[in-house]
């Protein structure tokens, strides 16, 4: 079964710091793999995704991501934080091997950006 | 033109009572999905259908019944609700296994 795992339920960045947020995946086939952002009250926004293309994907926001298949992750990147990046983040695994395309989603990230 | 809505927005109810929250999209997209978000941010599946067909039915009570009238409708019908049902209750619908769009979510709170 696939299985998503986010390390650091809370991450704190200054602005204009580095973003790095963790996710780390187990498949048995070559997976599908999203970065979804939830702001306060809101439904989920995709920020980018990686479907076998480019290992390399970015996103919205001047989000990005890589696919490393050694490593099995997926860690989610920005050069410089802004206040606005406050939110929590949840990275998700297609799970295309059920033949259902069900996500199975990370427990998430909060980000925080400090002034 | 909201791509995936979901009415009610908020919901708060006694328990044992029955209530639907109802979900449309717009997307023409084939399947749709239901997801439950609990108080710790957890998000799981509950429900998917696929043109009408239920093709994903997790661990849920059966107090919980998805129904789908139509490809761009998906509604959620729980009876006798419990305390343990409050949550955030979110509908998304994909083209197979690509990206889901998520509606805004339903608050449901049983007190």
């Amino acid at each position: 079964a696939q299985s998503v795992t986010q390390l650091g339920s809370h991450v704190s960045v200054s602005e204009g710091a580095l973003v790095l947020l963790r996710c780390n995946y187990s498949s048995s086939v070559p997976p599908y793999l999203f970065w979804y952002v939830q702001y306060p009250n809101q439904g989920l926004q995709l920020l980018l995704k990686y479907t076998s293309a480019a290992t390399l994907v970015k996103g919205i926001n001047g989000f990005e991501a890589e696919f490393k298949k050694s490593e099995t992750s997926f860690h989610l990147t920005k050069p410089s934080a802004h206040m606005s990046d406050a939110a929590e983040y949840f990275c998700a695994v297609s799970d295309k091997g059920s033949g259902t395309y069900k996500y199975i989603f990370g427990t998430g990230t909060r980000l925080k950006v400090l002034a | 033109d909201t791509a995936v809505s979901q009415t009610p927005k908020y919901l708060v109810t006694q328990m044992g009572n029955d209530k639907s929250i109802k979900c449309e999209q717009n997307l023409g997209h084939d399947t749709m999905y239901w997801y439950k978000q609990d108080s710790k941010k957890f998000l799981k599946i509950m429900f998917s259908y696929n043109n009408k067909e239920l093709i994903i039915n997790e661990t849920v009570p059966n107090r919980f019944s998805p129904k789908s009238p139509d490809k761009a409708h998906l509604n959620l019908h729980i009876n006798s609700l419990e305390l343990g049902d409050s949550a955030v209750y979110f509908c998304a619908s994909s083209i197979t296994a690509d990206t889901q769009y998520f509606g805004p979510g339903t608050r449901l709170t049983v007190l």
